[in-house]
């Protein structure tokens, strides 16, 4: 079982409509981190959270820390949304600074 | 600054030859990682520096992989003998050092193995 496992892996749908992407983690962490990641290679973060909920324009992330589960919803999406979106964790303390990624959430907006 | 920048974008090469990656990373940042993406998959940690010391190596980066930041800026990640199985995406992200700080990622480079 991976330590991060996001759903859906695939995602199709029209202009306008409310999404979700969710992340469920297995380890205890310090930060999880939501990235975009366009055709082409690069990333960009989005967010990093370590309780509760954060908003920037229409994107909101929310993590629940006992659940272990984190979503990224994106409301009124339009096709620029496109792109690969994927949960990443970092666990706590020395030695575990790195990032453990998801495999990423294809989402394609149609227009 | 213009981010943290990774030459080559892309690269490729003949099974048995000799690669090198470089990373720029933000000037500040003391933290520097190297990932490896395959295709339809996350990305899977290499190794990081914080500064010039190298202080973690996954069990992904066999003895043809080595990865170097001699003064602490830049990075270079070289991979002897290449085989097909190398093929795949390599980022660089950059960090300050501490508890949550936020990791910034290059372009990546794209390296196939023919």
């Amino acid at each position: 079982k991976n330590e991060v496992e996001q759903s859906p892996q695939n995602l199709t749908a029209q202009e306008g409509e409310f999404i979700t992407i969710n992340c469920s983690y297995s380890v205890g962490i310090s930060a999880l981190h939501w990235l975009q990641q366009h055709p082409g290679g690069g990333i960009v973060s989005l967010f990093m959270l370590s309780s509760g909920k954060k908003k920037h324009g229409r994107l909101i992330a929310t993590i629940n820390i006992q659940e272990k589960h984190s979503s990224l919803h994106i409301t009124a999406s339009h096709p620029r949304d496109s792109a690969v979106y994927i949960c990443a964790v970092r666990g706590w303390g020395f030695g575990n600074e790195k990032l453990t990624f998801g495999t990423g959430t294809r989402l394609t907006i149609i227009p | 600054d213009t981010g943290v920048s990774q030459d080559p974008r892309h690269k490729i090469t003949k099974r048995g030859q000799n690669v090198t990656f470089r990373c720029d990373p933000i000037s500040e940042h003391n933290r520097l990682y190297w990932y490896r993406q395959t295709l339809g998959q996350g990305p899977e940690f290499l190794t990081y520096f914080q500064n010039e010391a190298q202080l973690e190596k996954s069990r992904l980066l066999s003895d043809r992989f080595s990865a170097e930041r001699p003064k602490g800026s830049f990075s270079t990640l070289e991979i002897q003998r290449t085989e097909q199985g190398d093929s795949a995406m390599y980022l660089c992200a950059s960090s300050l050092a501490g508890l949550n700080t936020e990791a910034f990622f290059g372009q990546g480079t794209r390296l196939t193995v023919v």
